[in-house]
């Protein structure tokens, strides 16, 4: 059973636009949502993390939009950048639950020059 | 300050063996966590250690299994090796249980 379900898989932005990438979660004890960065041959690097008290965080280009009645969180990058292109991970975690962080699949995201 | 050290980079085993991987977590960090990466399973929770207890473990055989030392350095250990176990194996440091976690770049372990 899939958790969180990420999408799109893959996503190609022109450089300048705005990168949207979706989470839906189905566990309603999920309460830490957090985005990672992957570039080939690292790991996974934070980005940003939101907790379902707020509908919104932003982090310089990088904003978690959350809607807590539908299950869903997006994040959106302002003026993509050619460097942002990574695959970019959803998350959730239930504090204190007993597992840790359940990942989304992932989304391939190449910004054209 | 020094990120997650993950040893060794790359790993290649033959089916049956086991296999030891290391993880040094940033420095006052004491919880430590493991995930398998795969291009079909995407990450997986492995196991999570605090205080050198094992809180928290994913859905994985027992081959699977780890420890953490006094210092919160963390070992895992996965024995007879399948072809199926080939994957990035990531370790994850947090300042304790449900705080933000940091990932190390991996170890690469390819079965033949």
């Amino acid at each position: 059973q899939q958790q969180v379900k990420q999408s799109p898989q893959s996503l190609i932005v022109q450089k300048g636009g705005i990168s949207i990438i979706n989470c839906a979660y189905e566990n309603t004890a999920f309460d830490y949502f957090p985005w990672y960065q992957q570039f080939p041959g690292k790991g996974p690097a934070l980005l940003i993390a939101i907790r379902p008290d707020v509908s919104e965080k932003k982090e310089g280009r990088f904003t978690i939009s959350f809607n807590k009645s539908a299950k869903q969180f997006s994040l959106h990058i302002m003026d993509s950048q050619p460097g942002d292109s990574a695959t970019y991970f959803c998350a959730a975690r239930v504090s204190g639950g007993a597992d840790g962080l359940t990942f989304g699949k992932g989304t391939h995201l190449i910004i054209q020059p | 300050k020094a990120g997650v050290t993950q040893t060794p980079r790359y790993l290649i085993k033959t089916r049956g063996q086991q296999v030891t991987l290391s993880c040094s977590p940033i420095s006052g960090h004491r919880s430590v966590s493991w995930y398998q990466q795969t291009p079909g399973q995407g990450l997986q929770f492995l196991f999570e250690y605090f205080s050198e207890t094992q809180r928290n473990k994913g859905n994985f055989p027992g081959r699977f299994s780890g420890r953490q030392f006094s210092n919160s350095r963390s070992e895992m250990n996965v024995s007879t090796l399948e072809l199926g176990d080939s994957a990035l194996y990531l370790c994850a440091s947090s300042l304790g249980p449900d705080q933000p976690q940091h990932f190390g770049d991996g170890t690469r372990l390819s079965i033949l």
